[in-house]
């Protein structure tokens, strides 16, 4: 079965500071990936997804991940954080045309000014 | 584009009545509709899966007798919580997929409903 972890449960980090937090998923196929964020009292939003081609991937914000089939990981970044940033984070992968959504359990990460 | 809403946002209740909360996709023709609970401080935990037309395929452990599915139309899933208990106090979401085109394997998530059972 498809199963995703996320390794870092809560975070604290001063604005400016450099972030990764960690995903690596169990499956043995073809994989679509996601990142998500859910900022305090809002629904979630795509931060970035992985398909396939350039296993770095940009998306919205300033945040990206890299694809690490090898590893089965794909940790998200940002070079320097804002106090805006402060949110859930939530790791998601789908088979290759398997329409369910395995969520990790999330990254809650809170930056201080 | 791509904007899923939910009604209502939250909603009490008393332990035994049956709510209904509505997943619209508002500019696109969802073909599937998920349905996801949050727990507080939790990760989202899929329930169900419907496609329009046909039945749910509910996850293990879900009672389909509980939470019940609809979806009715391309832009339309509801879900009934039938004699609801204090237990079911949680935050529902709900996400649509377009299943055609690029963005044809994201999913669009809504807003969320909050259910408290007194």
């Amino acid at each position: 079965a498809q199963s995703v972890s996320q390794h870092n449960h809560h975070v604290i980090l001063s604005e400016a500071a450099s972030l990764e937090l960690g995903c690596n998923y169990s499956y043995g196929g073809t994989v679509n990936l996601f990142w998500y964020v859910q900022y305090p009292g809002q629904h979630l939003q795509l931060l970035l997804k992985y398909f396939s081609g350039d296993p770095l991937v940009k998306g919205i914000k300033g945040f990206e991940a890299e694809f690490i089939k090898s590893k089965f990981s794909f940790n998200l970044r940002k070079p320097s954080v804002q106090w805006s940033d402060t949110a859930e984070y939530f790791c998601a992968v789908t088979g290759g045309g398997y329409n369910k959504l395995i969520f990790g359990a999330g990254t809650r990460l809170a930056v201080h000014p | 584009g791509a904007v899923v809403s939910q009604h209502p946002s939250w909603v009490i209740c008393k332990s035994g009545t049956s709510v209904k909360i509505e997943c619209r996709s508002l500019d696109f023709q969802a073909t599937t509709m998920f349905w996801y609970r949050q727990f507080p401080k939790q990760s989202l935990m899929l329930m169900a899966t419907s496609n329009e037309g046909s039945k749910a395929t509910y996850e293990q452990g879900v009672e389909k007798d509980k939470f019940l599915i609809n979806h009715a139309s391309l832009t339309l899933s509801t879900l009934t919580v039938t004699s609801a208990h204090p237990e079911d106090s949680s935050f529902y979401i709900c996400s649509a997929r377009d299943g055609t085109g690029p963005r044809g394997n994201e999913q669009f998530f809504g807003p969320g409903t909050r259910l408290t059972v007194l």
